[in-house]
Parts: C-alpha cells; structure tokens; sequence
C-alpha cells in the first residue's frame, strides 16, 4: 500500500522562526510531488510541485525538496508570519501511474504561527 | 481564469433526501476529480474524469453516490439517499493531463446530512 506520511500532526512556534515541515512516502518510484496549503474552512491552494527530475522547488519564503532515494520531502518556510498559520499538505500520485491521475495526500501538519 | 468552481458552498439536508453537488473546471484542463474530506480519513478521492469519461471510480463508497460529467465544463456528484455519514467536505480538482503542472482544487462544498 502506498502511504503518505506527515510529521509533526502539529507545531506552533513563534514568529519569524525558520521552519521545516515533514512527508515521508513509501516507493521511491515518483513521478512528482505537491504541497498544499489549507486554511481552516477553506479550500486547497497549491503551494510548490516538484517533479521526480528535480531536487526543490522555491517560492518566496517557501522551499521544498525532493529526495526519492530516501522517501523524503521537506518544506522549509523561512521567517515565519503569523499569515503563515494553516495547514500544509503533501501529495503524490501513485507509482507506476505515469504521474496523473489522482493524488494521495499525507493527513496534514497544522501550523500555528504567534506573534 | 476564475479557477475551479463549485457550488453550493455549503449544504445543509435531512437524511434520505438527494443531494446535487456542482462544479466547473478550468477551461482547458481535461482531467476533474472529485475528492471527500472528512477528519477521520482526511482526503479520499472518490471519482475522476479524463476527457469526460469516467476512469477511476473505485473510491465511490457505494451505490448511493453517482458522478457525471456531461462536457468539459460541468460535473456533478450526486448522493440518493443521503445519510448522516456523509457528512463532509467535497472538492472538486482539475488539471490538463500530459502537462507538468499540478492540481487546482476547488473552494469544496461543506454538506450537513441531519
């Protein structure tokens, strides 16, 4: 079974901190992969997609890489802002998919952000 | 390009009664899911459409629910008799399949099954 796992659940830190948020995936046969941002109530916004070619993807303060070797992916947000509190969400299409198709999401880390 | 609509927003409906639930992809992108978010099982997908057929719709809990896409521009999903677990948000998402970019999710539409 294919999985998609994000750590921590949850994390509150104080303004300005840099920050790095967690998804593991099982079988590294990748095509690409997505973060997301969700805010309460609200639907998905995409933040970053990385394909299997690419090691990050940068955005602003947000950074994102892929490494399939070791089934990681990390999104790193530099000088945290309260505007940043949400939850982020990590997905991927399932191997040997071609890349399309639907996308397996990890369950989310909510962040908090306080002044 | 006003992105993935859906409608309604939100749904409030008394159990057994059929629910209709809407969306409008971007122009141009060929692919439409429809996706189920729930706390216990975050998000599941439940259907999705190439070119509007339907091709993988193993995710449909069960008879109850039904999705359509008649064009390109417009799917439906349908749930006859609705029941209190359906309770949950559903999005709608759509890409041009064959391109390297990514998904765009809709707003969702929040439903209440009392």
């Amino acid at each position: 079974k294919q999985e998609v796992t994000q750590i921590p659940a949850a994390l509150s830190v104080p303004e300005g901190e840099n920050l790095v948020l967690n998804c593991s995936f099982t079988d590294s046969a990748i095509y690409n992969l997505q973060w997301f941002r969700q805010d309460p109530g609200k639907g998905l916004t995409s933040l970053l997609l990385i394909q299997s070619s690419q090691r990050e993807q940068t955005s602003g303060r947000l950074n994102a890489s892929l490494d399939k070797s070791s089934g990681r992916s990390t999104l790193y947000i530099a000088a945290s802002q309260p505007g940043d509190s949400a939850t982020y969400l990590c997905a991927r299409p399932p191997a040997f998919s071609g890349g399309y198709n639907k996308l397996i999401f990890g369950a989310g880390t909510r962040l908090a952000v306080h002044p | 390009d006003a992105g993935v609509i859906q409608s309604p927003r939100h749904e409030v409906t008394e159990m057994g009664q059929e629910v209709t639930l809407r969306c409008k992809p971007i122009s141009g992108h060929n692919s439409l899911f429809w996706y189920r978010q729930t706390m216990m099982r975050g998000l599941e997908l439940l259907i999705y459409f190439n070119n509007n057929v339907p091709i993988d719709d193993s995710g449909m809990p069960e008879d109850r629910f039904s999705a359509k896409m008649p064009n390109a521009s417009f799917s439906t999903l349908k749930i006859q008799p609705s029941e209190p677990r359906d309770s949950a948000v559903y999005f709608c998402a759509s890409r041009y399949e064959g391109s390297v970019s990514g998904y765009t999710f809709g707003s969702g539409t929040r439903l209440t099954v009392v």
